[in-house]
């Protein structure tokens, strides 16, 4: 099955500066990738997300670029501010027909003021 | 239109006890999936439920089951609890076969073994 494995487990930064996590994935077959923000005590919550046909997206001060043929695709912030401090997951989507989710084990990032 | 919605919020229970979580997902979406979330493991993928039938199965014992209702309703099951089953245990739901494949999160519903 799908193995996703997340880097690093812990970051931290200081305002303004950037983030970057790092993601790789088992699946050949996956082609849909969403990043989840948790803030503490609330839910996962989808912050962007990028198809196998993309290789990189952006939405104001989030990107996330693809790279298919490594099968590793990483999340950056720039120009981090405080509210940036939360759990972000990764995960990778297979296209089969049970198009299962499998996620990352986080990455805590501590945006320091 | 209304969320996720996970019942209860917390829970609190003895070793050995059964308990049973339910997930609403959101109007329309037909595919539930649960989730355990511990410090540490980050979300570990249980089951995944499409029109009543069970899809996926994460690596988790027998005594973690679930069911999915006619309405999308789903509840998870877990048997014969250890203090290690203590976590957040989350449901997303998504609309499947869509090109938004985004699932949506539940509160959770924390559980605690003692």
């Amino acid at each position: 099955g799908e193995n996703v494995e997340q880097h690093p487990s812990t970051l931290s930064v200081q305002e303004g500066d950037s983030a970057v996590i790092k993601c790789t994935y088992s699946d050949s077959a996956s082609n849909y990738f969403p990043w989840y923000k948790q803030e503490l005590g609330k839910r996962p919550q989808l912050i962007i997300d990028i198809r196998s046909n993309v290789g990189e997206k952006k939405d104001q001060r989030i990107a996330v670029t693809l790279n298919k043929t490594a099968k590793h695709f990483s999340l950056h912030i720039t120009e981090t501010q405080p509210e940036d401090s939360a759990v972000y997951f990764c995960a990778a989507k297979n296209s089969g027909g049970y198009q299962k989710v499998t996620f990352g084990t986080g990455t805590k990032l501590q945006v320091i003021p | 239109k209304a969320g996720v919605t996970q019942t209860p919020r917390y829970l609190i229970k003895t070793r050995g006890q059964q308990v049973t979580l339910s997930c609403s997902p959101i109007s329309g979406h037909r595919s539930v999936s649960w989730y355990q979330q511990t410090p540490g493991q980050g979300l570990q993928f249980l089951f995944e439920y499409f029109s009543e039938t069970q899809r996926n199965k994460g690596n988790f014992p027998g005594r973690f089951s679930g069911r999915q209702f006619s309405n999308s309703r789903s509840e998870m099951n877990v048997s014969t609890l250890e203090l290690g089953d203590s976590a957040l245990y989350l449901c997303a739901s998504s609309l499947v076969g869509s090109l938004n494949t985004e699932a949506f999160f539940g509160q959770g519903t924390r559980l605690t073994v003692v």
